[in-house]
């Protein structure tokens, strides 16, 4: 079946620009995480979305990152005001379940954000 | 929040069995063991995973010592696309986080 799909899978902009970056998870999946990767490192938790619920934004770096789900599907992830530091992959992630059911997390193949 | 353990690297022969250790030794007894993989410019793949009993699926199987404080993957015939990074994570079972920590992970490389 259909896994985890983001869109763009790269994406190169200027410093200062907008980004927007898509997730569409799993059907049926009512969990839905952003991460990123920097080269070389491991993934950095930044926000986690649970149905109808207030999203957990603890990972969010700063305030120029925000994220959003419409219909409970469909997530974006804006980044505004890009600076280089934001060079990474993007990963997506759906669960069938809430955070406490241990359903396990399945990952799209994420976008490759480059910041010139 | 409970901290995994793994070796950097490790190498094996393709046709021959993985086994990938990990050691968890502060884990707490509601925290499942998760195993993933990543193979280069991919997401991290879902391979497996087990509280306390062992477990098998078409992938690999997870081994889980009666103590808990550490576990063992194993993929029975590999292949040289089992080449990636594995990585052993302890879920985060705390208020409303559940987000997967990664940690270096063991980079198997599958050799012909």
């Amino acid at each position: 079946g259909a896994g985890v799909s983001q869109s763009p899978s790269n994406k190169v902009t200027e410093k200062g620009k907008d980004v927007e970056l898509r997730c569409d998870p799993i059907s049926g999946h009512t969990a839905l995480y952003w991460y990123r990767q920097s080269l070389g490192q491991g993934l950095e938790f930044l926000i986690y979305f649970q149905g109808n619920s207030a999203p957990d934004k603890s990972g969010l770096p700063s305030d120029r990152f925000s994220a959003e789900r419409t219909g409970g599907s469909v997530s974006t992830l804006t980044i505004q005001r890009t600076q280089q530091e934001d060079s990474a992959v993007y990963l997506c992630a759906s669960s069938l379940g809430a955070v406490y059911s241990n359903q396990p997390q399945h990952f799209g193949d994420g976008t490759r954000l480059s910041i010139l | 929040d409970a901290k995994t353990t793994q070796p950097p690297s490790m190498d094996c022969a393709e046709g021959r069995a993985a086994n990938l250790p990990c050691n968890h030794s502060t884990i707490s007894g509601n925290e499942y063991v998760y195993w993933y993989r990543q193979i280069h410019s991919q997401g991290p793949q879902y391979i497996i995973h087990g509280l306390k009993n062992n477990e098998t699926n078409e992938m690999a199987s997870l081994i889980i010592t009666e103590d808990r404080k550490s576990s063992t993957l194993i993929l029975p015939h590999a292949t040289l696309r089992d080449t990636a990074v594995y990585y052993c994570i302890v879920r985060v079972a705390s208020g409303s986080q559940g987000n997967l920590i990664f940690g270096k992970g063991t980079k198997l490389s599958v050799k012909p």
